[in-house]
């Protein structure tokens, strides 16, 4: 039971890279989300999608751009990375429908130097 | 719109005595709450939810919180902490409606417990 996965687990990266943080869930949730964890602010909300095709913005999605081509994967795509963007990133999925459970993944560590 | 406080960035506390972790929340009709707790590099993990049940909560590992709408607060405790128990413990509300179920988390509060 993988629940949700996410790679890399660490990652370094110069200023003006992209790349992409992959999250897959084998629970056939339909919520997905991202969110990144920094120090003293807790974890705030960067995309979120509510099934194949639909995404949308959170609190903090400036810098990324997510989509979601199949329930099971929801990458997040850091266009060109800025040392503001050095931080943990979560995936979660859940059940679609306010007040169940949201699964967290194990974390990604990015570094932007 | 939404917010949540948790009063206190860190706790200490003896091993055997009482946790409270203090949790409040700001939202126009009465959310859904959670409690997660994280352990040293790893994700988040659920330790219980209230989502308009009984007002009181019981949780993993012997945690529980009261939702207090009164107060507009939901506090986590538990009667004697373990060693086990040091981590960092968020709460987080959503809305019953129209959230699709995004979380909006408190600060977090890194408990400690000395032998």
């Amino acid at each position: 039971n993988a629940g949700v996965t996410q790679t890399p687990k660490f990652q370094v990266l110069k200023t003006g890279q992209s790349m992409t943080l992959q999250c897959a869930q084998d629970m056939n949730h339909e919520y997905m989300s991202w969110y990144r964890q920094d120090p003293g602010m807790g974890l705030r909300l960067i995309h979120y999608s509510v099934g194949a095709g639909i995404t949308d913005q959170g609190e903090v999605p400036n810098g990324y751009n997510v989509s979601r081509s199949t329930t099971e994967d929801f990458p997040l795509r850091l266009l060109s990375a800025a040392p503001s963007q050095t931080s943990v990133y979560f995936c979660a999925s859940a059940v679609r429908s306010s007040g169940n459970t949201i699964y967290f993944g194990e974390g990604s560590w990015l570094t932007v130097v | 719109a939404q917010s949540v406080t948790q009063l206190g960035s860190h706790v200490s506390v003896s091993e055997g005595a009482l946790v409270l972790l203090r949790c409040n929340y700001s939202s126009s009709v009465p959310p859904y709450l959670f409690w997660y707790v994280q352990y040293p590099n790893q994700g988040l993990q659920l330790l219980l939810k209230y989502t308009s049940a009984a007002t009181l909560v019981k949780g993993i590992n012997g945690f529980e919180a009261e939702f207090k709408k009164s107060e507009t607060s939901f506090h986590l405790t538990k009667p004697s902490a373990h060693m086990s128990d040091a981590a960092e413990y968020f709460c987080a509300v959503s809305e019953p409606r129209g959230s699709q179920g995004n979380l909006i988390f408190g600060k977090g509060t890194k408990l400690s417990v000395k032998p």
